[in-house]
């Protein structure tokens, strides 16, 4: 089993910049491509990156991921931040035995 | 366009089953596999499993397994996901989404996800 671990939240200004992490347990963060979803309330979740750092058409380049090896871990990064991004953001991954693993996901605040 | 439309709100008693749906629209259905994901209130996201519409084999979670029965009708496009022996801590949001498999081999992550269905456990 490995599990993704977020913090619980985050705050920031608009226009400013903020990082999301997503900790693996264990198994290489890099080994297996990782995806995040964004979640505003009342609303089901929609694609912001996947396969590490990738946007689907439509995700605006203020969005963009990546993952770090040393620290196995994988991050979203949001920058010039505006109200409309305030929602829940989660990471996902897997491996052979556990086919989708969801983090426990990070609810951003912009304040 | 493309549209998953699940079936409308459920409530159910402790024990008792409940099957939900997810009609697939403007797609090849048989290329895309469907996975189901949960939400209680207040919680993360919880994969469920997968259902290959072309074959009809299927992937469950562990927590899941003897419990969960994903099932496809392509004559008419659903997906269905059954539930049994429900309890409280089953009251959620279930949701279908799609990962594209048309290319032989499927990508890494959701392109569109069903509005949801809302499945409350209550005596």
């Amino acid at each position: 089993n490995f599990m993704l671990t977020q913090p619980h939240s985050v705050s920031e200004s608009p226009g400013k910049t903020v990082t999301i992490s997503c900790t693996r347990s264990s198994g290489s963060i890099a080994r297996n491509y990782v995806q995040w979803y964004q979640q505003r309330p009342g609303s089901a979740p929609t694609t912001v990156i996947y396969e590490h750092n990738q946007r689907p058409s439509g995700v605006p380049d203020r969005f963009s991921g990546s993952i770090d090896s040393s620290s196995n871990s994988a991050s979203l990064t949001i920058s010039g931040l505006k109200t409309e991004d305030e929602a829940d953001y989660y990471c996902q991954s897997y491996d052979s035995s556990h086919p989708w693993v969801f983090g426990g996901g990070t609810k951003l605040t912009v304040l | 366009q493309v549209q998953l439309v699940h079936s409308g709100a459920e409530v159910k008693k402790p024990g008792a089953s409940v099957k939900v749906s997810c009609k697939a629209s403007g797609y090849t259905f048989t290329s895309y596999y469907i996975h189901w994901v949960r939400q209680a209130p207040g919680q993360g996201l919880e994969w469920m499993g997968v259902i290959n519409p072309s074959g009809a084999n299927t992937i469950y979670a562990q927590k899941f397994q003897g419990r969960v029965t994903m099932t496809r009708a392509t004559s008419t496009s659903t997906v269905y996901m059954e539930l049994s022996s429900l309890r409280s801590e089953d009251t959620a949001v279930y949701y279908c989404a799609r990962v594209d498999c048309s290319g032989g081999s499927c990508s890494n992550h959701f392109d569109y996800w069903g509005q949801g269905t809302l499945v409350t456990v209550s005596s």
